[in-house]
């Protein structure tokens, strides 16, 4: 089984440009999810999906992140502009539908350097 | 936002010793507690997870112990090797609010 894909795997802008981030999660989960790894932090969820419609996004920082999961499959992560605080691992993982949150698989993350 | 807090920050062990991490949370109403591993350049992978109603549970090496009066549970690694070296996180099984990591080195 392929795992969660994510595009591209390290990437370098100046702040006040923009970035995005893809995730292709595994087949026929239903769940998605968004996470910024600061370094030496644990993950912190930034929104989740239920197909196309999103269950939670109270920790996305709207003013600059924006998310989108069309057709319910995959997913962009966007940031603009993006600020040097922004400078992290940015995660997706997906889960079966009815599965518990914590049951979810992992991508190998997109890691950001803001200068 | 309820916590989750995780110690040590950091811990070396040699091989074949007993590597202890702990975990205390603040809500009583999770579901289930789960521990994560994660290699350098991965994302974290679920390890195992315990039920709040159960007070131990093994899954070969790994063990997880939940105290539910201390608010804490703790993972348990029996026989560490050095490919056991690795960050690894607690979390809040319903919301998915991670600890901030025990990074574990294992020497040979």
């Amino acid at each position: 089984e392929a795992g969660v894909a994510q595009s591209p795997r390290y990437k370098i802008i100046e702040k006040r440009q923009s970035v995005a981030f893809w995730c292709n999660p595994i087949s026929g989960h239903a769940t998605l999810y968004w996470y910024q790894q600061i370094l030496g932090q644990g993950p912190k969820l930034l929104i989740q999906f239920q197909n196309n419609g999103v269950v939670d996004d109270s920790q996305l920082p709207k003013d600059r992140f924006s998310a989108e999961r069309l057709k319910g499959v995959d997913s962009t992560l966007k940031i603009q502009p993006a600020k040097l605080e922004d400078s992290a691992v940015y995660l997706c993982a997906s889960s079966l539908a009815g599965r518990a949150a914590y049951e979810q698989f992992f991508g190998p993350g997109t890691r950001l350097t803001v200068l | 936002q309820q916590q989750v807090k995780q110690s040590p920050q950091s811990l070396i062990v040699q091989k074949g010793g007993i590597s202890i991490i702990n975990c205390a949370y603040e809500n009583t109403a999770f579901d289930y507690f789960p521990w994560y591993q994660q290699f350098p350049g991965k994302g974290p992978a679920l390890l195992i997870a315990i039920r709040p109603d159960v007070s131990e549970k093994k899954e070969g090496r790994f063990t997880i112990s939940f105290n539910k009066s201390a608010k804490q549970f703790s993972l348990h690694i029996m026989d560490s090797q050095p490919g056991d070296s690795a960050t690894y996180f607690c979390a809040d099984g319903g919301k998915l609010i991670f600890g901030q990591g025990t990074e574990l080195s294992v020497k040979p």
